[in-house]
């Protein structure tokens, strides 16, 4: 079985400045997925990043971008720029490549990130 | 936003009393999921669908049981409710693209077994 693990629950960062958010795994697979979530105080989960076990090239998305070290299984997420509206609850999940009907994502604790004014 | 709906959002019940919760889509995609957010715990698979009336158990499944009639509805049913199941439940849906592997959430069902 995957396990996602984030040890860091609570964060807390200046507004405009940088934040790394640290996560790691462990799996025996090859192919997989590892995504980032957030939620908001507002609860509703939305993706914030995905990036593909197989692609070496770090995944970004504007001020959001990923640190993927596979051998190291480790999966962090900078946030640059820190902007009030990021604060949330992120979880750090993983997906094993699979065909079929094996679609299912495990994620970790989550890292509770305060932006501060 | 994608469309997922929860039903009830919020509920009280008693221990002892059967709890169904509701989500409906309407994006017609064909993985549905429902997951237990506790503090300390993130988020834990309960049961998913992979079609109508094709379900499996996920990591925290004892107490619960599910059913898909259709493709839109994916119901969650605890049998005989106990305190233990106080919790925040999300549905959550997928195309099943393993190019992407996006769930979208809906907003929750807040549960409350006194």
């Amino acid at each position: 079985a995957q396990t996602v693990t984030q040890s860091q629950p609570e964060m807390s960062v200046q507004e405009a400045e940088t934040v790394t958010l640290s996560c790691t795994y462990d799996t025996s697979e090859s192919n997989y997925y590892l995504f980032w979530y957030k939620q908001p105080p507002s609860r509703q989960m939305i993706l914030v990043i995905r990036q593909e076990a197989y692609k070496q090239q770090n995944a970004t998305e504007n001020r959001f971008s990923v640190n993927f070290q596979k051998a190291a299984k480790s999966f962090s997420l900078k946030i640059s720029d820190s902007q009030l509206g990021d604060t949330a609850m992120y979880f750090c999940a993983f997906m094993k490549y699979s065909g079929g009907s094996n679609y299912k994502l495990t994620f970790g604790k989550g890292t509770l990130l305060t932006v501060n004014p | 936003d994608a469309g997922i709906t929860q039903s009830p959002r919020h509920k009280v019940t008693e221990t002892g009393t059967p709890v169904t919760l509701r989500c409906h889509q309407t994006e017609n995609h064909r993985y549905m999921y429902w997951y237990r957010q506790d503090p300390g715990h993130g988020l834990r698979l309960i049961h998913y669908s992979y079609g109508v009336k094709d379900t499996d158990k996920g990591e925290v499944s004892d107490g619960y049981s599910v059913s898909r009639s259709k493709t839109e509805d994916f119901l969650l049913t605890l049998e005989s409710a106990t305190s233990s199941q106080t919790s925040v439940y999300f549905c959550a849906i997928s195309g099943g693209n393993a190019n992407t592997g996006e769930l979208f959430f809906g907003e929750g069902s807040r549960l409350t077994v006194l």
